[in-house]
């Protein structure tokens, strides 16, 4: 069956430290999302791609990147991890555009020390 | 699995009876509002959308209404099962087909 997994799915880093969190989906989506989900804030959009080289910036895009050289991955990059990144991370994908159904993987908890 | 312990507007609903859970949205120009499920420990999960033209729209034991001319979105679960508790998300696709989240309502199921 079709799925989108995460790794790791808990990570402990230092402050200052490059984390990166994988994504992987093998449903062929053409559209992939990274999300943060904090107390109070529900979830926020950190970076989102439409295709293969495409990247555009969420709400909360500072001190995050992502690349996308494949349709199936979307990696997550901390360039400098802060405290204030320690967070949930989702990421999700859609078939196309406007798709309002996404899949989301189960998440990783990161904790920033 | 993740979650994450949000301090939310809680529901508390008697297993058997229906819920209405509700939700405020502010983009006027939303082509869809859609209804997201998320189990402790899980990514959310997609239950119903409503497109921006309809005001009621309904699923298996799921109803969602949309009442435009005071920017109100509601989903409404008949008969209550314990699978139900949960947090849930309100959403609408803003332009180019981005997904922005409300900040969730958590329904408890009492047996």
């Amino acid at each position: 069956d079709a799925e989108i997994t995460q790794s790791p799915r808990h990570k402990i880093t230092e402050t200052g430290r490059q984390v990166t969190l994988a994504c992987h989906q093998t449903w062929n989506h053409n559209n992939m999302f990274w999300y943060r989900q904090d107390l109070g804030h529900g979830l926020r959009l950190i970076h989102y791609s439409y295709g293969v080289q495409d990247t555009n910036k969420g709400e909360v895009s500072d001190g995050y990147s992502v690349s996308r050289s494949n349709t199936e991955d979307l990696p997550l990059t901390l360039e400098s991890a802060a405290s204030s990144q320690t967070s949930v991370y989702f990421c999700a994908s859609s078939a196309s555009r406007g798709n309002t159904e996404a899949f989301f993987g189960q998440g990783t908890r990161l904790t920033v020390v | 699995g993740e979650s994450v312990g949000l301090h939310l507007p809680t529901l508390s609903v008697q297993e058997g009876d229906n819920s209405i859970i509700n939700c405020a949205y502010s983009n006027s120009a939303s082509d869809y509002f859609i209804w997201y499920k998320q189990e402790s420990g899980k990514g959310p999960q997609f239950i119903i959308d409503i497109r921006s033209n309809m005001d009621k729209r309904q699923g298996q034991r799921v109803t969602v209404l949309l009442n435009k001319t005071v920017k109100h979105l509601s989903l409404q679960i008949a008969a209550t099962q314990p699978g139900d508790s949960a947090v849930y998300f309100c959403a609408e696709i803003l332009a180019q087909g981005r997904l922005a989240f409300g900040k969730g309502n958590q329904v408890v199921v009492i047996p």
